[in-house]
């Protein structure tokens, strides 16, 4: 079954640090990945995605994700977090059964993010 | 453009009730999702529909249910209301297959 692992149910770093939050995934094929971020009373908000091709994607708000299959991981990344990126990040994978797509994303369980002035 | 629209914001119920939550997709998208977000239990799918159809439905009993409108729009309703259905309901838009989905701010449903 296809399932999304996200160790870190909560991170700290300080205001301009870097950041790694990662995930791990379950699928038997290739997989389609998504980042998406979570501010509080709101909805979820499209980082970047994975379909194919290059392995390291480019999301918004300099936010970046690299697809290691060797590793089964789509771990996000920045080089310097700022206060207003305080929020939790979700890991998606789109379901898929043999001949299509299931239609809907399988999430992990989220990692939440506070930054330290 | 406008994003995902859910109405209303809020909704309290009580027990047995019954709710209607309402969702207008992006323009141009075709397929509606549905989640609930509960505290402790993470994202979980609910229904999904495409042209009007319902595609697949997650582990839900059936008394969620729904339906998509000609305009693509969609309601979830939610019979029998139970405490356990406290929730923050998500609506996303795409379209289709695996493209990605764009979520709503989400309706808070508050059972009493």
């Amino acid at each position: 079954a296809q399932s999304v692992t996200q160790p870190d149910i909560h991170i700290t770093v300080s205001e301009g640090a870097s950041l790694e939050l990662r995930c791990n995934y379950s699928y038997g094929a290739t997989p389609y990945l998504f980042w998406y971020v979570q501010s509080p009373g709101q909805g979820l908000q499209l980082l970047l995605k994975y379909f194919s091709g290059d392995t390291l994607v480019q999301g918004i708000k300099g936010f970046e994700a690299e697809f290691k299959r060797s590793q089964s991981s789509f771990n996000l990344r920045k080089p310097s977090v700022h206060w207003s990126d305080a929020a939790e990040y979700f890991c998606a994978v789109g379901a898929a059964r043999y001949g299509g797509s299931q239609g809907n994303l399988i999430f992990g369980k989220g990692t939440k993010l506070s930054v330290k002035p | 453009e406008a994003g995902v629209t859910q109405s209303p914001t809020h909704l309290i119920k009580t027990r047995g009730q019954q709710a209607t939550l309402r969702c207008s997709p992006i323009s141009g998208h075709t397929s509606v999702y549905w989640y609930q977000q509960a505290l402790g239990l993470g994202l979980q799918f609910l229904l999904w529909y495409d042209e009007g159809e319902e595609r697949n439905r997650g582990n839900f009993p059936p008394r969620f249910s729904g339906r998509q409108f000609p305009n693509y729009s969609s309601e979830l309703n939610v019979n029998a209301l139970e405490l356990e259905d406290s929730a923050l309901y998500l609506c996303a838009s795409s379209l289709g297959g695996n493209q990605p989905q764009h979520f709503g701010d989400g309706t808070r449903l508050s059972i009493l």
